[in-house]
């Protein structure tokens, strides 16, 4: 089965760095994506990561080691408007490269 | 279109009642997911096509849900019987490709509540 787990809730204050943990147990492994979800709206994506290592894109950072089933999302130089829920989500190869999303951790960034 | 497209945007019905949720995917993505999505919490795997076919249906939690997609771009979610508990936002999605990478492009969502 899987097992994404994610905390529900965080604070940070403008301008500050944030992390976001992401563990995962799955049937197989074919990449992790994060995405962002304003409340009311759809998700957007974020960033994928397939191989160990860090991706950078501008103020947003994901990490991935697949042998401890783990990543984060690092997001810099935090504004108001990164208040929103964070998704983690696992591709799984052996349920036909199915897409599995977390619980989500709402992010709220305060002055 | 431009993206992933969902109608209704809100249906309200009563509980015992019939809905259709409509889907119209990216032009040319083969790969389409119905989610649904409760207040605070992520989505929850519905139903994958990959084309035609059901690639991966074992998110549909019971014989009350239904999902077609007859010619491989537009699909619908049906829901028979509504219950209260299948109040939830019922998200689209769909990818260009499935392997490595492939993101998923959502729609804005189909808000369906039951009285």
């Amino acid at each position: 089965g899987q097992n994404i787990d994610q905390p529900t809730e965080m604070t940070a204050t403008e301008g500050a760095i944030v992390q976001i943990n992401c563990t995962y147990q799955t049937s197989g492994f074919n990449g992790l994506f994060w995405y962002q979800q304003h409340a009311g709206e759809a998700p957007t994506f974020l960033s994928y990561n397939v191989l160990d290592g860090l991706e950078e894109k501008g103020r947003f950072s994901s990490f991935l080691s697949r042998s401890k089933g783990y990543s984060y999302l690092l997001l810099k130089e935090l504004q108001m408007k990164d208040s929103a829920s964070y998704l983690c989500a696992v591709r799984d190869p052996r349920r036909a490269n199915n897409l599995f999303f977390g619980t989500g951790t709402r992010l709220t960034v305060i002055p | 279109g431009a993206g992933v497209s969902q109608t209704p945007s809100n249906k309200v019905t009563e509980k015992g009642k019939y809905v259709e949720l409509r889907c119209d995917p990216i032009s040319g993505h083969t790969a389409l997911y119905w989610y649904r999505q409760s207040l605070g919490q992520g989505p929850e795997f519905l139903i994958y096509f990959q084309g035609t076919g059901a690639a991966d249906d074992s998110g549909l939690p019971n014989d009350r849900f239904f999902a077609v997609r007859p010619e491989g771009s537009v699909s619908t979610l049906k829901i028979q019987r509504t219950e209260r508990g299948d109040s939830a936002v019922y998200l689209c999605a769909s990818s260009y490709r499935t392997g490595a990478g492939g993101e998923l492009f959502f729609g804005e969502g189909s808000r369906l509540t039951v009285l």
